[in-house]
């Protein structure tokens, strides 16, 4: 199985500040690596997929990079709608999963 | 547009069964791989499950394989999860999620079904 780590658990930021998510996979997942954003009581929202496109309405503001074995999601400018748990997803192996987790709180 | 309606959550005991539905709808059903995505109270997401378009092929997370089924009715446009020998570790919150075109990220997910396993 393929294990997704997700660091750090949580990160406190300021509104307008940045904020970078790391995510690192036990095996190389090649580009197959999505991120998503699920706020309380919702469903999560796909982000990014492919490791780097944004998905459809997601702002710019959002970007993934990475490949092989360790991504990165950035926040440019964190606005009050993106404090939220961020997700990375592999898609490269069987079984599919995700990471634990990012908490991004209010600083 | 696209939905995703899931259904069939309650409160079950141990060991007995369960059957969720998904009714989708706003895209053409057959043409996408659909999953079985969970997350119990506090918890991370776990896949569970993934049917391919067709029905033809099917994949499960250990933790429940041998105990649950996915199956699809392409004419009712509606996923179905089997949920057989319950456990108190397979409560959570259901999710059904559709696969983006030709890969296993999920592009679109259902609002959750809660099912409880206790006595």
């Amino acid at each position: 199985e393929t294990v997704m780590t997700q660091s750090p658990a949580t990160l406190s930021v300021s509104p307008g500040e940045g904020a970078t998510l790391s995510c690192r996979a036990s095996q190389s997942v090649r580009s197959n690596l999505a991120w998503y954003q699920q706020k309380p009581g919702q469903a999560p929202r796909l982000l990014i997929f492919g490791a780097s496109t944004r998905a459809t309405g997601i702002p710019a503001r959002f970007s993934g990079s990475g490949s092989g074995t360790e991504f990165t999601l950035t926040i440019s400018s964190l606005q009050s709608e993106d404090f939220a748990v961020y997700y990375c997803q592999q898609y490269n192996n069987w079984p599919l999963t995700f990471g634990g987790g990012t908490k991004v709180e209010i600083k | 547009e696209v939905s995703l309606l899931e259904s069939g959550g309650g409160l079950v005991q141990p060991g007995e069964s369960l059957r969720l539905s998904c009714a989708a709808s706003g895209f053409a059903f057959t043409s996408y791989a659909m999953s079985w995505v969970r997350q119990a109270p506090g918890k991370g997401l776990e896949w569970v499950s993934l049917i391919s378009g067709g029905g033809g092929s099917t994949f499960y997370a250990d933790s429940v394989k041998g105990r649950f089924t996915i199956s699809r009715d392409n004419s009712k446009n509606t996923l179905y999860l089997q949920m057989n020998s319950l456990r108190a570790e397979d409560t959570a919150v259901y999710y059904c999620a559709k696969s983006q075109s030709g890969y296993h990220n999920f592009d679109y997910w259902g609002k959750g079904t809660l099912v409880i396993v206790s006595s």
